[in-house]
């Protein structure tokens, strides 16, 4: 089993649609967690960082964090098409580098 | 401009074809690292550095080296490519090590990216 699993997409949405993207893991110790925005021919930039359960908000974005299921989530309301790139989680145990996700390919239909 | 800039950003090359991927930052940022990134399998670090002349392996080292002998300057080396090298390889800078826990930024900057094509 891999470490982080992701859907890899693409997911396809309407703009203006609230899209959820999710991110698995098979450690139950991680609990350092961050979001990654990757656009085309770019390389990744940090999103969002969260650290153990709960949620964080910063404007449309929201991180959620849920321990227990080994799941954590972004959701971005009122999508945009510059929305439209490759999502990566990278999640952490204390005092080791981060673990990145293969990425979920997102497209926001004007 | 705070930047991470990579050169070349595409290569096609032949087995066997020594070739350098440049990579250079002007944040002054002691950490750097490479990653190479495959459909499928994330991405995955090939080394790193923590400061001037201090280098270590990440995951995936085999076929590749690298060297920091200025601050700003992380070139990564493959002296004998293979066609299993063929990806989309990264450089990163971060001011410190993107450890989880130690209660600084983990932000790390990633260039534009080489996209390496051996045949």
């Amino acid at each position: 089993q891999k470490e982080v699993e992701q859907d890899p997409g693409p997911l396809s949405v309407p703009e203006g649609a609230i899209v959820s993207l999710n991110c698995t893991y098979s450690n139950s110790a991680f609990q350092y967690f961050m979001w990654y925005r990757q656009y085309s021919r770019k390389g990744p930039e940090l999103l969002m960082y969260t650290y153990s359960s709960g949620n964080k908000e910063d404007g449309r974005f929201t991180a959620q964090v849920d321990k227990s299921s080994k799941y954590i989530s972004l959701f971005i309301r009122d999508s945009q098409p510059s929305d439209s790139a490759t999502y990566l989680c990278a999640i952490g145990l204390y005092g080791q580098n981060f673990v990145f996700g293969p990425g979920t390919r997102l497209s926001v239909l004007p | 401009e705070a930047q991470v800039t990579q050169n070349p950003r595409y290569l096609i090359t032949v087995t066997g074809k020594k070739l350098t991927v440049t990579c250079s930052q002007n944040m002054n940022h002691e950490y750097m690292s490479w990653y190479r990134q495959d459909p499928g399998l994330g991405l995955r670090q090939i080394y790193y550095s923590m400061n001037v002349e201090v280098t270590d392996k990440g995951d995936v080292p085999e076929g590749y080296k690298v060297s920091r002998k200025e601050k700003r300057n992380f070139p990564l080396i493959l002296e004998s490519p293979s066609p299993n090298q063929t990806s989309l390889y990264f450089c990163a800078s971060s001011l410190k090590a993107p450890v989880a826990g130690l209660g600084y930024s983990y932000e790390q900057y990633f260039g534009p990216g080489t996209r390496l094509t051996v045949t």
